[in-house]
């Protein structure tokens, strides 16, 4: 069965841009969650959403959102970007909330 | 959630058992053991979780202590393609008044070189 799929895998952007990363949860997942992962402060959750809902937010500023679609899917933007902005940013999805929670292989974000 | 506690990094023998140890001292009732793996530049990987007893799957064992306050992952065979960060972490069920999960927090983990 396929995995969590994260398109683009990579991608480089200018300041100030914005971009829009798109993830596919696994068949039959209903939850899909966020996590930005840069070398200086790790893996950080960013949201959580289940049947079309944002359940949960992390500590990141408002240039940072998400939706969910009627199928599952997902896509995060980031808006006005930063330098800092630059990380992988993961995608996750497990059946329901409190399951085990299965992560895609990442979009890369450069920020120039 | 509870914090956890892992060595910063461990070598192993090819096709020796690697034993991973992690602390969490500090872990609730209702708050589950997982362990995930990631490979560089790469998502990370889920491997196995436990509440009380022991648990294994194909991947690996998980041994958690009586007192849940401490854990060990065990490979029993590592491999070269096992070499990867492995991280520890503890996770409650749903937040029942926001109806929401707790998110996973990871930790810096525990970087395992498996060597020839």
């Amino acid at each position: 069965k396929a995995g969590v799929t994260q398109t683009p895998r990579y991608l480089i952007k200018t300041r100030g841009q914005q971009v829009t990363l798109s993830c596919s949860p696994i068949s039959g997942h209903r939850s899909v969650s966020w996590y930005q992962q840069t070398p200086g402060q790790g893996l950080q959750f960013l949201f959580e959403y289940f049947s079309e809902t944002q359940r949960n937010k992390g500590n990141f500023p408002g240039r940072f959102s998400g939706r969910q679609f009627s199928n599952s899917r997902s896509e995060m933007n980031v808006s006005t970007l930063e330098l800092g902005d630059s990380a992988l940013y993961l995608c996750a999805s497990s059946l329901a909330p409190d399951d085990t929670i299965y992560f895609g292989e990442g979009s890369w974000l450069t920020v120039v | 959630d509870a914090k956890t506690t892992q060595p910063p990094s461990m070598d192993c023998a090819e096709g020796r058992a690697a034993n991973l140890p992690c602390n969490h001292s500090t872990i609730s009732g209702n708050e589950y053991v997982y362990w995930y793996r990631q490979i560089h530049s790469q998502g990370p990987q889920y491997i196995i979780h436990g509440l009380k007893n022991n648990e294994t799957n194909e991947m690996a064992s998980l041994i958690i202590t009586e007192d849940r306050k401490s854990s060990t992952l065990i490979l029993p065979h590592a491999t070269l393609r096992d070499t990867a960060v492995y991280y520890c972490i503890v996770r409650a069920p749903r937040n029942y008044n926001s109806g929401s999960a707790r998110q996973l927090t990871f930790g810096s983990g525990t970087q395992l070189t498996v060597l020839p």
